[in-house]
């Protein structure tokens, strides 16, 4: 499989405790995202990457989430001390060039905190 | 920053029938409008796009209209088949921002 490909597909943690998840991109993608969904809601913007630069973050990420992307291939998004609420599916997507091109998004991870 | 209100919620339709999902948004340097059909259990997938400079685009049984004037852009979805049943997705996009996403439509075909 050539798409994006996230690990693991779900994590469940005990309230407190740090979970780190994996996007690997398309190979020649150069920019990545996180999104953050929650059930019946559409994908919530957490923060992107252009290459391994970390372009912008969302106002409403907790200082409790950290992502990178080193080397401008997979990335990684950390989310520190666990809260019941970010209980949630985590998306990663990546697209191509500048401008207006397609996102594609992997399958998620799937986050329950107990 | 961009804000995108999507409606309806959910939509039942006949089968054959055809299904419409109505999206504005709010910040006029938005120039690319994604749809995305996102099935139970799996990821979002692109279906359809459409750029500022056109006002309509199709690709078989599924359309898009723009109207940059009013910001608001639409899907189409022509003659339903039960495997249309899903969440649809729009989004806007201004190119070096990311997409932000309307809530979604619950589309549910009835064979």
């Amino acid at each position: 499989d050539t798409g994006v490909s996230q690990n693991p597909r779900h994590k469940i943690t005990k309230r407190g405790q740090n979970v780190t998840f994996r996007c690997d991109p398309i190979s020649e993608h150069n920019r990545l995202y996180w999104y953050r969904q929650t059930l019946g809601q559409g994908p919530e913007f957490l923060t992107y990457f252009q290459n391994e630069a970390q372009l912008e973050k969302s106002r409403l990420l907790s200082d409790r989430f950290s992502a990178e992307r080193p080397k401008g291939s997979f990335s990684t998004l950390e989310i520190q001390r666990t809260e019941q609420g970010d209980s949630a599916m985590y998306l990663c997507a990546s697209s191509i060039g500048f401008g207006t091109t397609e996102a594609f998004f992997g399958q998620g991870t799937r986050l329950t905190v107990v | 920053g961009e804000n995108v209100e999507q409606h309806p919620s959910t939509l039942s339709v006949q089968e054959g029938d055809s299904a419409v999902i109505k999206c504005t948004y709010s910040d006029s340097a938005s120039n690319y409008f994604p749809w995305y059909k996102q099935e139970l259990g799996k990821r979002p997938q692109l279906i359809i796009d459409i750029r500022s400079n056109v006002g309509e685009k199709k690709d078989q049984r599924i359309a898009v209209t723009l109207n940059k004037t009013a910001k608001h852009f639409s899907l189409h979805i022509t003659e339903t088949q039960p495997e249309d049943s899903a969440v649809y997705f729009c989004a806007a996009s201004s190119g070096n921002t990311p997409l932000v996403f309307g809530k979604g439509t619950r589309l549910s075909v009835i064979a």
